[in-house]
């Protein structure tokens, strides 16, 4: 068990749908990083936060959105959906802004837009 | 643009043998490398990770090792045994761009055959 906490571990939805993805970071970590993973796909970085402000950006649509809130977790909101947005979400978290420190990832939450 | 490429999909290991798993970079600020280790359903676990001051990291079975000037490392498994089979990425960051991100390359199945 990593200490980080993604919910739901699945979610079904249709295409033009909102849904949001929430993960909790180990207990003391204050950055949160998300990564996507699409079929036969490495792990793509989207955003990351530390301490409650965005600290780097990745290839994230603009249909997507993220925030850190003052208890750390954070969310990910993906709106307008298409089919292509179906794959697997992870969160990560590390204890300060990385860059040489080792990430903890949570089990992931699997969206699947029908 | 794949900053961090993995070029085999796949690699099968007979059990008690050495794996060999390899990973290149473009980026030469990249100074910080991660490996992780994946199962089905789980998120990315952490395996060992190497500074660029150093060429060479050992932990238990696992070494890894890197060729700054071309851009390359590796991940030796020594013996490979059957729990080892899962999928690993390795993953690189800079620690003096201001950026805090973490690159993923797009992972090498690994199965270690009994």
């Amino acid at each position: 068990d990593s200490g980080v906490t993604q919910t739901p571990k699945h979610l079904i939805t249709a295409t033009g749908q909102r849904v949001t993805l929430r993960c909790s970071p180990r207990s003391g970590d204050l950055s949160v990083y998300w990564y996507q993973q699409s079929l036969d796909q490495g792990l793509q970085f989207l955003i990351q936060y530390y301490n409650g402000e965005e600290r780097a950006k990745g290839n994230i649509l603009e249909r997507f959105s993220a925030q850190q809130f003052p208890d750390l977790h954070s969310e990910l909101n993906l709106s307008s959906l298409e089919l292509g947005d179906s794959a697997l979400y992870f969160c990560a978290s590390s204890p300060r802004q990385g860059g040489n420190e080792k990430l903890f990832f949570g089990s992931g939450t699997q969206l699947s837009v029908l | 643009d794949q900053q961090v490429k993995q070029n085999s999909p796949s690699l099968s290991v007979q059990e008690g043998r050495i794996s060999i798993l390899n990973c290149d970079y473009t980026n030469s600020m990249f100074d910080y490398f991660l490996w992780y280790k994946k199962y089905p359903a789980e998120g990315p676990t952490f395996l060992i990770s190497i500074s660029s001051i150093k060429d060479k990291n050992e932990d238990g079975r696992f070494t890894v090792f890197l060729n700054k000037s071309a851009k390359h490392l590796s991940l030796h498994i020594v013996p490979s045994q059957p729990g080892d089979s899962a999928v690993y990425f390795c993953a690189a960051g800079s620690t003096t761009s201001g950026t805090y991100k973490y690159i993923f390359g797009t992972g090498t199945r690994l199965k270690v055959l009994a």
